[in-house]
Parts: structure tokens; C-alpha cells; sequence
């Protein structure tokens, strides 16, 4: 068990929705990560937050968006959402968000029907 | 209707043999390097990482090596074992002060009784 906590674990929505996935980084980690993981893409950086703002940003659509909130806690917003959304979708944590590893929760599977 | 997917190279080894995964980064400026394993239907797991002043890390039977010159990482895992079956990842990280990994698209590790 990473400690990194993840909800859903499964999510069935249609498209047009909008759906929020949320994240509970390990105990003391300031740093949440965002990744896509699809068949034809791969694992895909979203997005980066230390301490409650915005570190980095990689390939993440106009239409998600995402927060870290006082308690460190973080939250995937996926609106309009389209069939190609459908993915596995992680969350990772790590201690300041510098050059160290990142540990993985279990990770939300999204299916757009 | 055809499923389209990425086409992981795998590697077929016998439980006790030695495996060696291979991975080319491509950014001649990434300075930390980590290698991830991923069971099926979990998150990645973290082995073991390496920064750009050194060529060589050990861990519990894994080795890292890493050579700048031709941006290759390699992990080793001695007398392998059926629950090293998985897909194993490396990363890249481009960014300095901020932490985005970039993965590899992976390899398929298949043991063999």
C-alpha cells in the first residue's frame, strides 16, 4: 500500500458529463501529481500541485481541471467528457515536489459510454 | 471493431534467470531517473532510482545503470522471480524544481515457471 488513496476506483459515466476524481496524498507529502494512463497513450503527466498551487502543468485538456485544497487533498474535474476520455487515471504524492520519486495510489478507471 | 493499443516490447525470461530491461530517454538534460513496476490493474510501484552524477545504484536485487552519453538506463534484476512479472516503466525528469516525470512506454516482463 502506497498511502496514496484514490476514489472512485471505478467510474461510469456518458458523454457530455462531468465527473470528479479525488486524491489523498500519503501523510506529510505536499505534492500531488496527475496522470492519464490509456492503451494508445500511455502514462501521461496532467498536472503538478505543492502546497495548494499549481507546480507544472503537461498535457491536461482545457476541459479538466484540478485543485489541491488546505488539507492536501486533490481533486481531477473532467467536464464534457468524451469517449477518448475513458482511462485509468492516477493520482501520486511525493514529500516537497522537487527531483524525488512519486508513489502511486491504485488509480480511477474511467469508461465514457 | 479492432482494439488499437501500444505495442509493449516484452521480455520473456525463466524464473531464476537474470533480466535486463532496457530504456532510451530522450532528454539530455533530465537529471533523476526512476524505474517503476505495474502489476496488473494497480499503480505504479516504485524499485528503485538514480540521479545523472552516478552511473550505477543498487537495491534488493536491482541494479540501475545509467549512460549519459547514449541516454540509456538499464535494470537488472537478479534470479527473477514469478511475482516480477509485470510491466516495468522508467522516468525521466525534465524539470528541475518541478517534478514532472515523463514515462517510458514500457516493458512487458514475463516469467516463466
Amino acid at each position: 500500500d502506497s498511502g496514496v488513496t484514490q476514489t472512485p476506483k471505478h467510474l461510469i459515466t456518458a458523454t457530455g458529463q462531468r465527473v470528479t476524481l479525488r486524491c489523498s496524498p500519503r501523510s506529510g507529502d505536499l505534492s500531488v501529481y496527475w496522470y492519464q494512463q490509456s492503451l494508445d497513450q500511455g502514462l501521461q503527466f496532467l498536472i503538478q500541485y505543492y502546497n495548494g498551487e499549481e507546480r507544472a502543468k503537461g498535457n491536461i485538456l482545457e476541459r479538466f481541471s484540478a485543485q489541491q485544497f488546505p488539507d492536501l487533498h486533490s481533486e481531477l474535474n473532467l467536464s464534457s467528457l468524451e469517449l477518448g476520455d475513458s482511462a485509468l487515471y492516477f493520482c501520486a504524492s511525493s514529500a516537497t515536489g522537487g527531483n524525488e520519486k512519486l508513489f502511486f495510489g491504485s488509480g480511477t478507471q474511467l469508461s465514457v459510454l | 471493431g479492432e482494439s488499437v493499443g501500444l505495442h509493449l516490447p516484452t521480455l520473456s525470461v525463466q524464473e531464476g534467470d537474470n533480466s535486463i530491461i532496457n530504456c532510451a530517454y530522450s532528454n539530455s538534460a533530465s537529471d533523476y531517473f526512476i524505474w517503476y513496476k505495474q502489476e496488473s490493474g494497480k499503480g505504479p510501484q516504485f524499485i528503485i532510482d538514480i540521479r545523472s552524477n552516478m552511473d550505477k545504484r543498487q537495491g534488493q536485487r536491482v541494479t540501475v545503470l545509467l549512460n549519459k552519453t547514449v541516454k540509456h538506463l538499464s535494470l537488472q534484476i537478479a534470479a527473477t522471480q514469478p511475482g516480477d512479472s509485470a510491466v516495468y516503466f522508467c522516468a525521466e525528469n525534465y524539470g528541475g524544481a518541478t517534478n514532472k516525470l515523463i514515462f517510458g512506454t514500457g516493458t512487458l516482463l514475463a516469467v516463466q515457471p
